[in-house]
């Protein structure tokens, strides 16, 4: 196992609410990433992370932020959501990078969580 | 800006044949590919990657691919197909920028590989 958990693993809301996705990880990993998977369209890239507070916007930024005030915490919010986002959203982490990342070196691939499945009637 | 095009919403192969699942990439700089697959309702898991090298690089399960360059390609490639290797395969890249870089990794839309008895 990675050690990356995902919470929560199922979520149903309304639109308009505000949502919360916490991804957790064990690994001490410099890199986080935030995807939501969609029928047609694969995996597409939200935002991610290369340390403590540093964030940059992925390929479907819009409608999402992210907090990382944590090493092992990386948060994804709908501010306000909408039908368009229900989907299946998988967080990610890579090593390397420095003195964050633990022995052996950064082999570049990704690390998946288990995936969070929000619908938004 | 990099990109992954997989043409191959599904591949449909007799088991103990060969299959191909096609991908390829544009990236700016040198790329780092990646293939991945899922089975049902779980996350991905890494299979090969690509960074520099040999144009054929081994990878899980028996799955190889190999890097072509000229083509832009990246094909995932197994010599004898198992009806246990059914599942979603993901083609991705990132633009190489060394080891200790943050960078993007975009994949593409994903291929369903279905294996017949």
């Amino acid at each position: 196992d990675a050690g990356i958990t995902q919470s929560p693993r199922h979520k149903v809301t309304e639109t308009g609410t505000p949502v919360t996705l916490r991804c957790h990880q064990t690994e001490n990993h410099r890199y986080m990433y935030w995807y939501r998977q969609d029928p047609g369209h694969g995996l597409r890239l939200i935002h991610y992370s290369y340390g403590v507070k540093d964030t940059d916007k992925g390929e479907v930024s819009d409608g999402y932020s992210v907090s990382r005030s944590k090493t092992e915490d990386f948060l994804l919010t709908l501010e306000s959501a909408t039908s368009s986002q229900t989907s299946v959203y998988f967080c990610a982490i890579r090593g390397g990078g420095g003195p964050l990342s633990r022995p052996p070196p950064n082999t570049g691939e990704l690390f998946f969580g288990e995936g969070s499945r929000l619908t938004v009637l | 800006a990099q990109s992954v095009a997989q043409p191959e919403d599904q591949v449909n192969v007799a088991e103990g044949n060969p299959l191909t699942v096609k991908c390829t990439y544009s990236v700016s700089g040198n790329p780092y590919l990646f293939w991945y697959v899922q089975y049902p309702n779980r996350g991905l898991q890494f299979l090969l990657k690509y960074i520099t090298g040999d144009n054929l690089v081994k990878g899980s399960y028996g799955f190889e691919a190999e890097f072509n360059k000229s083509q832009t390609s990246f094909h995932l490639k197994k010599p004898s197909a198992l009806v246990s290797d059914s599942a979603l395969y993901f083609c991705a890249v990132r633009d190489w920028k060394g080891y200790s870089s943050a960078s993007k990794i975009i994949f593409g839309s994903g291929t369903r590989l279905s294996i017949r008895p």
